[in-house]
């Protein structure tokens, strides 16, 4: 398809453990997005990358949090050591070039630390 | 404190009737408001977009409006049916070099009943 992919759909994993999630942005789309969906609770931004510029990390939660984006296509979100209150949505979207452009989201991958 | 609320927080209509969802944001400068509708398990999907001097947007049944001086957008559901049953995410974005970060409302859930 040509839609926002990610993966896994659902991870269950031991509180402590590590965790990678993935996303493939919408084929020639510069500008990646990841969000964390908790319940009840509005989408909360995490990190932005736009082309070749330094992505912004302002909106990782701590230092276990981190992501790549390698040939300015696929990203990885990274959760080292993970926490009972880091299970959520992570919902991965893309947009086209990134300033006020529509954004499509993945389906998300919803992660569940027990 | 959210600077985007949205009312209520959810609510079940039946099927052929109209409902209003409520969007109240406090962010500014303002750019553009956009609606989200998010299925169950899938990412969000845009339904309108209005710029500062845009007061109405329609979409099939969906129709957005926007009060800039109140600060206050509507969704309308005409003749709903079914598969309108999801969350629906007010996304208020903000002017300027970030303008890509954008502040989400938590959403209504709307159940559609037979």
């Amino acid at each position: 398809g040509a839609g926002v992919s990610q993966s896994p759909s659902n991870k269950v994993t031991e509180k402590g453990k590590d965790v990678e999630l993935r996303c493939d942005p919408i084929s020639g789309h510069t500008a990646l997005y990841w969000y964390r969906q908790s319940l009840g609770q509005g989408l909360e931004f995490l990190i932005y990358f736009q082309g070749n510029s330094a992505p912004d990390k302002s909106g990782l939660p701590s230092d276990r949090f981190s992501a790549e984006r390698t040939g300015g296509s696929v990203s990885t979100l990274t959760i080292q050591r993970t926490q009972q209150e880091d299970s959520a949505v992570y919902l991965c979207a893309s947009s086209l070039a990134g300033r006020s452009d529509e954004q499509f989201f993945g389906p998300g991958t919803r992660l569940t630390v027990l | 404190k959210n600077q985007v609320e949205q009312s209520p927080q959810s609510l079940i209509i039946l099927e052929g009737k109209n409902c209003t969802l409520q969007c109240n944001y406090t962010v500014s400068p303002f750019s553009n408001l956009r609606w989200y509708k998010q299925d169950t398990g899938r990412g969000p999907v845009s339904l309108t977009i209005m710029t500062f001097s845009e007061n109405t947007k329609s979409n099939g049944r969906y129709t957005a409006t926007l009060d800039a001086d109140t600060k206050q957008s509507s969704l309308h559901i005409t003749a709903s049916q079914l598969s309108d049953s999801a969350s629906y995410i007010c996304v208020v974005s903000v002017v300027g070099s970030n303008d890509y970060k954008l502040s989400f409302g938590a959403g209504t859930t709307v159940t559609v009943r037979a």
